[in-house]
C-alpha cells in the first residue's frame, strides 16, 4: 500500500517568513494529494489539495507543488502568521478510491 | 451547518467494557469513514463504507466493529476495549468513495482505556 513520509516533524519560523513542508510518497499509482491542517482540540480540515496532472496550485498565501517523477509533493506557507501555527498532515491517494494514506504530521510553530 | 457530528467527545472505559461512538453528516454524503489518531502514527483508517449498505476494512479494523445504520450514521462499535484502544477516534465522510473527493473531518471523540 501506500507510505507517506513528511519531513521535518517539527518546524519553527518567524512571523512573516516562509514555511515549506515536503512529502514523499510511494505508490506511483498516487493522483490526489491533499494537504489538511489541525488546531488543538480539532478535527483536521482540507486547506488544499493538487491533482496528479498540474505541478502548482496557489490559495493566496498557501501553495503546494508536485514532482511525479521524484514523489514528493510540498506544501508553501508564505508571510505566516500566529494562526498558521497547527498540525499540518499531507496525504496521498490512487485513482479509483478515497483511501488516503497520512502522513505523520507536521508541527508548524510560527513566532511572534 | 453542523457537518460532521460524533458523540461522545470525550470517554473513559474500563479495560472488556463495550461502547459505541456515534457520528452522523448532514452533507448528504454517500462515503464515511472511521480514523484513529494517536501521537506520532497520523491518521490511520479503521473502517469504511463506500455507500449505504457496505462496509469495508481499513489499515487497522482489529477490535472494531462498525454499522452503517442509514446514509447519516456511520457507528463505531469496541466490543471489548483493550488499553491500546486508548486514542481519538474521527469519523468523516466524502461526496462518493473516490479519489479526489474532499473528505471532511468531525471534531474528534477522545477515548481512554484503562
Amino acid at each position: 500500500g501506500e507510505n507517506v513520509e513528511q519531513h521535518p516533524s517539527t518546524l519553527s519560523v518567524q512571523e512573516g517568513d516562509s514555511a515549506v513542508i515536503k512529502c514523499t510518497y510511494s505508490d506511483s499509482a498516487s493522483n490526489y494529494f491533499p494537504w489538511y491542517k489541525q488546531e488543538l482540540g480539532k478535527g483536521p480540515q482540507l486547506i488544499i489539495d493538487i491533482r496528479s496532472n498540474v505541478g502548482e496550485k496557489k490559495d493566496q498565501r498557501i501553495a503546494v507543488t508536485l514532482n511525479k517523477t521524484a514523489k514528493h509533493f510540498s506544501l508553501h506557507i508564505t508571510e505566516t502568521q500566529p494562526e498558521d501555527s497547527a498540525v499540518y498532515f499531507c496525504a496521498a491517494t490512487p485513482y479509483g478510491n478515497n483511501r488516503l494514506a497520512f502522513g505523520k504530521g507536521n508541527q508548524v510553530v510560527v513566532i511572534p | 451547518n453542523a457537518g460532521v457530528t460524533q458523540t461522545p467527545k470525550f470517554q473513559v472505559l474500563k479495560t472488556g467494557q463495550s461502547m459505541t461512538l456515534q457520528c452522523a453528516q448532514d452533507m448528504n454524503h454517500n462515503s464515511m469513514y472511521w480514523y484513529r489518531q494517536d501521537p506520532g502514527m497520523g491518521l490511520r483508517l479503521i473502517y469504511y463504507s463506500a455507500s449505504e449498505g457496505t462496509t469495508d476494512k481499513g489499515e487497522v479494523p482489529n477490535g472494531y466493529n462498525v454499522s452503517r445504520l442509514n446514509k447519516r450514521e456511520f457507528s463505531l462499535r469496541l466490543e471489548s476495549a483493550a488499553p491500546s484502544q486508548t486514542s481519538v477516534y474521527f469519523c468523516a465522510s466524502s461526496e462518493i468513495q473516490s479519489s479526489g473527493n474532499t473528505i471532511y473531518f468531525g471534531e474528534g471523540s477522545w477515548l481512554t482505556v484503562v
